[in-house]
């Protein structure tokens, strides 16, 4: 079965950039996304098709995604930043997902 | 977008519990639904998937077999009847609405989830 690794943690300073990595086989060949979830609520989708936002995302969120590697960067993190991060792709009508990053603003 | 997960709470291994979704705020049979779960303090787990019209139904191996996802266009609900359940069917279970309709994009609304655990 397909598999998407993800490191555990990762910190940031406010205002800094904080880039969270997801790899798997080939996951440039699929189109990823990325869940936000912060303590106690339900995951929030922030970015779609390895680079596109929903709207009401804010612009300091962004995707790329080649090779093995997806990344999720964000660029002057804030404190409200703070959140578990999952990657998720389709793999034959599976849907896999990441083990999640926390992200600490520190 | 509204969804709102009802029927979880606790259930012995080996019993059976059914989950449901309400669905508000959009036209539900425009849309793919999913379940996904989340044991506490862990992350997330993909469950099952139904696209509009109940055509094409998807399970996670783990679940495959024993959870049997439906939908009520009429009734904008979708459901999850979970039988022989074990200890490590424990989760919050998120109702979760996909972009599509007759595929899988991406899960664009998320309930706030039900409980279910599953102990002696």
């Amino acid at each position: 079965s397909y598999e998407l690794t993800q490191p555990p943690s990762v910190s940031v300073s406010p205002g800094q950039t904080a880039t969270i990595t997801c790899s798997g086989d080939h996951l440039g060949d699929k189109y990823g996304c990325w869940y936000q979830q912060k303590p106690g609520q339900s995951p929030v989708l922030v970015i779609y098709q390895d680079t596109e936002r929903p709207s009401g995302i804010p612009e300091r969120f962004s995707g790329t995604n080649s090779g093995n590697t997806a990344t999720l960067t964000i660029s002057g993190t804030q404190a409200m930043d703070e959140a578990d991060y999952y990657c998720q792709v389709w793999d034959s009508s599976t849907a896999v997902f990441g083990g999640g990053t926390k992200l600490t603003v520190l | 977008v509204q969804l709102v997960e009802s029927g979880g709470g606790l259930a012995q291994p080996g019993g059976s519990l059914r989950l449901s979704c309400a669905a508000s705020g959009f036209t539900f049979d425009d849309h793919a639904m999913h379940w996904v779960r989340q044991p506490p303090g862990k992350g997330l787990e993909w469950v099952s998937s139904i696209t509009w019209n109940s055509v094409t139904i998807d399970y996670a191996d783990s679940v495959k077999g024993r959870f049997t996802i439906s939908r009520d266009n009429a009734k904008n609900s979708l459901y999850l009847q979970m039988n022989r359940l074990n200890t490590e069917d424990t989760a919050f279970y998120f109702c979760v609405r996909d972009k599509s309709s007759s595929g899988y994009l991406r899960f664009d609304s998320w309930g706030l989830g039900t409980l279910v655990t599953v102990s002696s």
